[in-house]
C-alpha cells in the first residue's frame, strides 16, 4: 500500500535552516512531489514541487533523492512565521486529488 | 489577485438551518475544490468541479449540496447538519484538475449546534 512518512514534529532556532523530511518509497517514476504548509489559523498554502532534480524559489528549497523514495523541504533561515504544519504530497495513486497526510508540525524557536 | 476568498469567515448553524458558504476567485482558474478540516487533521477533499461540472464527489452524505454556478464562484448548500460536521471548510482553486498547484481561501469555521 502506498505511503507517505514525515516526521509528525521538528523544531528549529529561528534563522536557522530547516530540513524537513519526506519518506515516498512507493513513487512512480512519474509521480511529483507537493509540498504545502499550513499557517495557524489559515488555508494551505503551496510551497513548492518537483519531479527528479532539484528545486529552488524564493520560499524554500526542494532536495530529492536520487532514487526518489524521499524529498527534503529546505528552509534556509527559519523565520518565526515559518511555524506551520508541513505537507509532503506524492503525486502516487491519487490520480488527479491532491490529498493531505498528517503532515509535520514545524515549531521555530526564538 | 492570487486570492480566494471564503465567506462567512465564522457560521453558527443549527440543525434544522438551511446555510450557504460562499467562494470566490478571480484568477481565470478552472478547477475549484471543497475540503473539510477538522481540528488538529489534515484537510480531506470532499469535491472538484473541472470547468464548472462536478468531476469528483469523496462520497459526501447528501446533506453537502456543491453548485458552481459560473468559473468564478462555488458555493457549499448545507441543510440537516449534524454536530459532527462542525469543521474548518476550505476552498481551494487551481488553473486546471490537472495542475496541482492549488490555492486557498482562509475557510470558514462552521458550528453546528
Amino acid at each position: 500500500d502506498a505511503k507517505t512518512t514525515q516526521p509528525n514534529s521538528m523544531e528549529s532556532n529561528e534563522e536557522e535552516p530547516v530540513h524537513l523530511p519526506c519518506n515516498h518509497s512507493t513513487i512512480s517514476g512519474t509521480d511529483y512531489i507537493h509540498w504545502y504548509r499550513q499557517l495557524p489559523s489559515q488555508g494551505p498554502e503551496y510551497v513548492i514541487h518537483g519531479l527528479t532534480s532539484n528545486v529552488n524559489n524564493r520560499m524554500a528549497s526542494l532536495a530529492i533523492a536520487e532514487d526518489r523514495k524521499s524529498s527534503t523541504l529546505i528552509l534556509h533561515r527559519a523565520t518565526l512565521r515559518d511555524a506551520a504544519v508541513y505537507y509532503c504530497i506524492p503525486d502516487m495513486e491519487y490520480g488527479n486529488k491532491l490529498v493531505f497526510g498528517a503532515g509535520t508540525i514545524l515549531r521555530v524557536k526564538s | 489577485d492570487t486570492e480566494v476568498t471564503q465567506t462567512p469567515k465564522h457560521l453558527v448553524m443549527g440543525m434544522t438551518n438551511k446555510k450557504s458558504l460562499k467562494c470566490e476567485q478571480h484568477m481565470g482558474h478552472r478547477a475549484m475544490y471543497w475540503y473539510k478540516q477538522k481540528a488538529k487533521k489534515p484537510p480531506e477533499l470532499m469535491f472538484v468541479y473541472s470547468y464548472e461540472k462536478l468531476s469528483i464527489n469523496e462520497s459526501v452524505p447528501s446533506r453537502f449540496s456543491p453548485e458552481c454556478p459560473n468559473s468564478s464562484l462555488l458555493n457549499l448548500h448545507l441543510h440537516a447538519l449534524q454536530p459532527e460536521d462542525s469543521a474548518l471548510y476550505l476552498c481551494a482553486s487551481s488553473q486546471d484538475p490537472l495542475v496541482k498547484k492549488l490555492f486557498f481561501g482562509s475557510g470558514t469555521q462552521l458550528s453546528v449546534l
